[in-house]
């Protein structure tokens, strides 16, 4: 049982790049969600899906686009890379909002934008 | 909007202290809490969980929290800390009627052996 699997675990961007991170789930989870980790801000949403074909923006949505073609699959893509998009990108995923579901996080992805 | 503030940023303790930190959020209506920990190079992983019922809640490791309605508070504790529970702990809140979870700023305990 896979969890939460995300690929790359680290990638190196020059600024104007562009890249896509991808987060794949096998738990048959509703919702989905892209954060950012920086240091002394917590996890701050980028953006999150509430179920296939659907997305919305969270907190920190600029330079990003997402998508949920399918419902194992949530996309982030930075279309054109900037320094201060460096930082760990975690996603999530949970079952509903019902019930008190929790969050389950693959390992992360560390991005440099240099 | 809601927000979620965990007022340690940084604690360090020598084995066996006992633990507690902070947590108080802003909403005023029914929500889930959360405690999550992350130890270095890792993944955040779920400790404990209030949804409903008993305010006193009990996680894996020998962690618990209280939930205290009238101070918006759910604040984590445990009695003996070993040098395994360095890491960094995370405080969430999701409301009821809504979609998002909100993350503290996170905790960085250091454990002395």
């Amino acid at each position: 049982n896979a969890g939460v699997t995300q690929t790359p675990k680290f990638r190196v961007l020059k600024t104007g790049q562009s890249m896509t991170l991808l987060c794949a789930q096998d738990m048959n989870h509703e919702y989905m969600y892209w954060y950012r980790q920086d240091p002394g801000m917590g996890l701050r949403l980028i953006h999150y899906s509430v179920g296939e074909g659907t997305t919305a923006k969270g907190e920190v949505p600029d330079g990003y686009n997402v998508s949920r073609l399918k419902k194992q699959n949530f996309l982030l893509g930075l279309e054109s890379a900037a320094p201060s998009q460096t930082s760990v990108y975690f996603c999530a995923s949970s079952y509903s909002m019902e019930g008190g579901s929790p969050l389950h996080f693959g390992n992360g992805t560390r991005l440099t934008v240099t | 909007a809601q927000s979620v503030s965990q007022h340690n940023h940084h604690v360090i303790l020598s084995e066996a202290a006992s633990l507690e930190l902070g947590c108080n959020y802003s909403y005023g209506g029914t929500v889930n809490l959360f405690w999550y920990v992350q130890y270095p190079g890792q993944h955040l992983q779920l400790l404990l969980k209030y949804f409903s019922g008993d305010p006193l809640v009990k996680g894996i490791k020998g962690f618990e929290a209280e939930f205290i309605k009238s101070k918006f508070s759910f604040n984590l504790r445990k009695p003996s800390v070993q040098w395994s529970d360095t890491a960094e702990y995370f405080c969430a809140v999701n409301a009821r009627a809504g979609n998002q979870f909100y993350f503290g700023t996170g905790t960085s305990l250091t454990v002395i052996p």
